[in-house]
């Protein structure tokens, strides 16, 4: 069994400022972990990925996260966020076999 | 690519209507996956078809729902008759040759049942 936990429905940010949403995580298996991006109205599209190689992630639009396991987190970050930032997170595990877990989503306004 | 193609995007239907769902997935991916959004139970996998066979429909929600997928770059999504509990936003995502790739998302449908 796999789960995922947001820790934030809401973050709220100020134009140039850093970026921080949080995803725990919990697994049977050694998990690949991703974070999708939805705007409003449109698709999922995916920012990155962790598949057990490097910790560090880099993703598009300069989003990156850690995987820590020993605190089963997976934290998006961005150093410094832009207006067009704002959307709604989602923080996805895959166990074993081919279903994504989804996290019910963080939703990043940026204030001008 | 023009990655993952779902028509319509909107639908407005009245109750007891049959709806379709399209979708065309990304050209040499050969899994398929149809998703629902709501507010209250977030994403949720509905079926995902291998190589055009059903693999897993545990998550259809009862026999009102089908889906097929007649060959590798169509598949459809069918409720009948629809109700208006059934409006959400559907997406169909496909991935490549491993059951463990990355899956990439539809757009969407948004059905709303009057």
């Amino acid at each position: 069994a796999q789960s995922v936990t947001q820790l934030d429905s809401h973050v709220s940010v100020s134009e140039g400022t850093p970026v921080l949403l949080r995803c725990n995580y919990s697994s049977s298996y050694s998990p690949s972990l991703f974070w999708y991006v939805q705007h409003p109205n449109k698709g999922l599209q995916l920012l990155l990925k962790y598949t057990s190689a490097a910790t560090l992630v880099k993703g598009i639009n300069g989003f990156e996260a850690e995987f820590k396991k020993s605190e089963t987190s997976f934290h998006l970050t961005k150093p410094s966020a832009h207006m067009s930032d704002a959307a709604e997170y989602f923080c996805v595990v895959r166990g074993s076999n081919y279903k994504l877990t989804f996290g019910k989503g963080t939703l990043l306004t940026v204030n001008p | 690519d023009a990655g993952v193609i779902q028509s319509p995007r909107h639908e407005v239907t009245e109750m007891g209507q049959e709806v379709t769902l399209r979708c065309k997935p990304i050209s040499g991916h050969n899994s398929l996956f149809w998703y629902r959004q709501t507010m209250m139970r977030g994403l949720e996998l509905l079926i995902y078809f291998n190589n055009n066979v059903p693999i897993d429909d545990s998550g259809m929600p009862e026999d009102r729902f089908s889906a097929k997928m007649p060959n590798a770059s169509f598949s459809t999504l069918k409720i009948q008759p629809s109700e208006p509990r059934d409006s959400a936003v559907y997406f169909c995502a496909s991935s490549s040759t491993g059951l463990t790739d990355t899956q990439y998302f539809g757009p969407g449908t948004r059905l709303t049942v009057l």
